[in-house]
C-alpha cells in the first residue's frame, strides 16, 4: 500500500494553463505538506495543513493555492503557469509528536512548464 | 533565518571507501534533525536525531548529533555503488506547529 501518493507523476503543459497535483496520504497523520525540489534539488516548504487548517504559508506567489477537502488530502493548484514553475513538487505527511519516522514523502510530480 | 548547510556538496568516492557526509544548522528553538537518501525518487528516511551524542545505526550507515556544535555527521562504512544518491539533511524547529528545513543536500556517487 502507497503511504503518501501523488498524481500525477510527470506533468507537462504550456505557460499560461492552470494544473492541479493531487496528494492522498492513508497514515493517518494529521500533517500534511508542498515543498518545491529546485534543480538544484533544494527542497523547500510552500506550505503545510494541519487537519485541514492552513498553518504553513511560505512566500509563494499567489498563482498556488493549496485545498485540503479533509486531513489525507491536500491538492495543489496552480495558476497561469510560468517556465520558472518548473520542478519537482512532493507532497509529504507527518504526525507531530510521533515523530518517530519523520517525514513521509510522496513520489514527487515533475511538472515541466514549456 | 533558519538555515541548514550540508558540505561537501558533492563526492566521488571507491566502493569500500568510508565517507562522513556533515550538516549544521541555525535554527529557532530545534526539536530533531533528520537524515534521508533521495535516488530517483521520493527522499527516504535514514534516522532521526533529537539527542545529544547517541548515536544510531542502521546497518553500514550510523549518525550522531552534536547539539553543543549544532551540527550531525553522516557515515557510511564499505561503500556500495547502491550508496550513489542525494543525501538531505533536514531540521524539525519552531514553536507551535513544527517547521522543517532542509540543507542543500550532498550528492554522492561511489564508482566501482
Amino acid at each position: 500500500d502507497t503511504a503518501v501518493s501523488q498524481t500525477p507523476k510527470y506533468l507537462v503543459t504550456q505557460m499560461g494553463n492552470d494544473k492541479s497535483i493531487k496528494c492522498e496520504q492513508n497514515l493517518g497523520h494529521d500533517t500534511m505538506y508542498w515543498y518545491k525540489q529546485d534543480s538544484k534539488k533544494f527542497l523547500k516548504i510552500m506550505f503545510s495543513y494541519n487537519n485541514k487548517e492552513l498553518i504553513i504559508n511560505e512566500t509563494v506567489p499567489n498563482r498556488f493555492s493549496p485545498k485540503s477537502p479533509d486531513k489525507a488530502h491536500l491538492n495543489l493548484h496552480i495558476n497561469s503557469l510560468e517556465l520558472g514553475d518548473s520542478a519537482v513538487y512532493f507532497c509529504a505527511s507527518s504526525q507531530p509528536g510521533h515523530g518517530s519516522y519523520g517525514y513521509t514523502f510522496g513520489s514527487g510530480t515533475r511538472l515541466t512548464v514549456v | 533565518e533558519d538555515k541548514v548547510v550540508q558540505s561537501p556538496l558533492s563526492l566521488v568516492v571507491h566502493e569500500g571507501d568510508t565517507v562522513t557526509l556533515n550538516c549544521s544548522y541555525e535554527v529557532t528553538n530545534f526539536r530533531s534533525l533528520l537524515w534521508y537518501k533521495q535516488e530517483k525518487k521520493a527522499p527516504t528516511f535514514l534516522f532521526m536525531l533529537t539527542s545529544s551524542g547517541i548515536e544510531k545505526k542502521s546497518g553500514r550507515l550510523s549518525s550522531i548529533l552534536d547539539k553543543k556544535e549544532l551540527s550531525s555527521i553522516l557515515n557510511i562504512t564499505a561503500t556500495q555503488t547502491g550508496d550513489s544518491a542525494i543525501y538531505l539533511c533536514a531540521v524539525i524547529h519552531s514553536g507551535g506547529y513544527q517547521k522543517v528545513t532542509f540543507g542543500t543536500g550532498t550528492k554522492l556517487q561511489v564508482i566501482p
